[in-house]
């Protein structure tokens, strides 16, 4: 059973551009949760997810960013005109349920040029 | 809203003695799990050893233990016999218990970075 698969690894966009990060949850896990790393920082929750539905989305900031978990396909994190303050290591981790152990993938570091 | 608290944002120790991690949270909550977990350069986030609120045990994990005490909102991790391998960011996290607000949501501090001197 292969773990939370996050691509890409390294992401480089310049500012202004358009930054997709997708998120494949472990087989059977149909709750997704992303997170975001600053440097020097714990990380922080953004938005939960089930198929088709967001749950809570408290932890997103209200401009550019979105989040999408398809009834097919992975789950994407969307960044539109990427600042600086932007890069960060993003997360995202799943569960079977949603008051069940959470795994997470190895994160997608985003650096914005 | 809870918040977690690491006060050592570095720790060293030498190969084979122990260290221990300090971790303090605050809650109005009287159910709920705390978590440590280690983050190696690879960045992926490595379950350690988790503590449920309702348990007066302390959790252990082979070399790694807690000292979980409720009273104070104190959770410590002992690491004994450290090995190269523990070198890594350490990560105090809070969660609601199931039944409480947002138990989803995991509340992290902002680390400690253990460094093991061979």
């Amino acid at each position: 059973n292969a773990g939370v698969m996050q691509n890409p690894r390294h992401l480089v966009r310049r500012r202004g551009q358009e930054a997709r990060l997708r998120c494949s949850p472990m087989k059977g896990h149909s709750h997704v949760y992303w997170y975001r790393q600053l440097p020097e920082e714990g990380l922080k929750f953004m938005v939960y997810l089930q198929k088709e539905n967001i749950i809570d989305e408290s932890g997103m900031p209200k401009e550019r960013f979105s989040a999408e978990f398809p009834k097919e396909g992975p789950s994407i994190l969307r960044i539109q005109q990427v600042v600086r303050g932007d890069s960060a290591a993003y997360f995202c981790a799943s569960s079977p349920r949603a008051d069940t152990e959470a795994f997470f993938g190895q994160g997608t570091r985003l650096t914005v040029v | 809203a809870q918040t977690v608290t690491q006060s050592q944002p570095e720790m060293s120790v030498q190969e084979a003695e122990t260290v221990t991690l300090s971790c303090t949270y605050d809650t109005s909550e009287s159910d709920y799990y705390l978590f440590w977990y280690k983050q190696p350069p690879s960045r992926q986030m490595i379950l350690v050893i988790r503590q449920e609120a309702y348990k007066q045990q302390n959790a252990t994990e082979n070399r790694f233990s807690v000292n979980f005490q409720k009273a104070a909102k104190s959770f410590s991790l002992k690491i004994s016999d450290s090995q190269l391998g523990d070198a890594a960011m350490y990560f105090c996290a809070y969660r609601s218990a199931p039944g409480g607000g947002s138990n989803y949501k995991l509340t992290f501090g902002k680390g400690t970075l253990l460094t093991v001197n061979p």
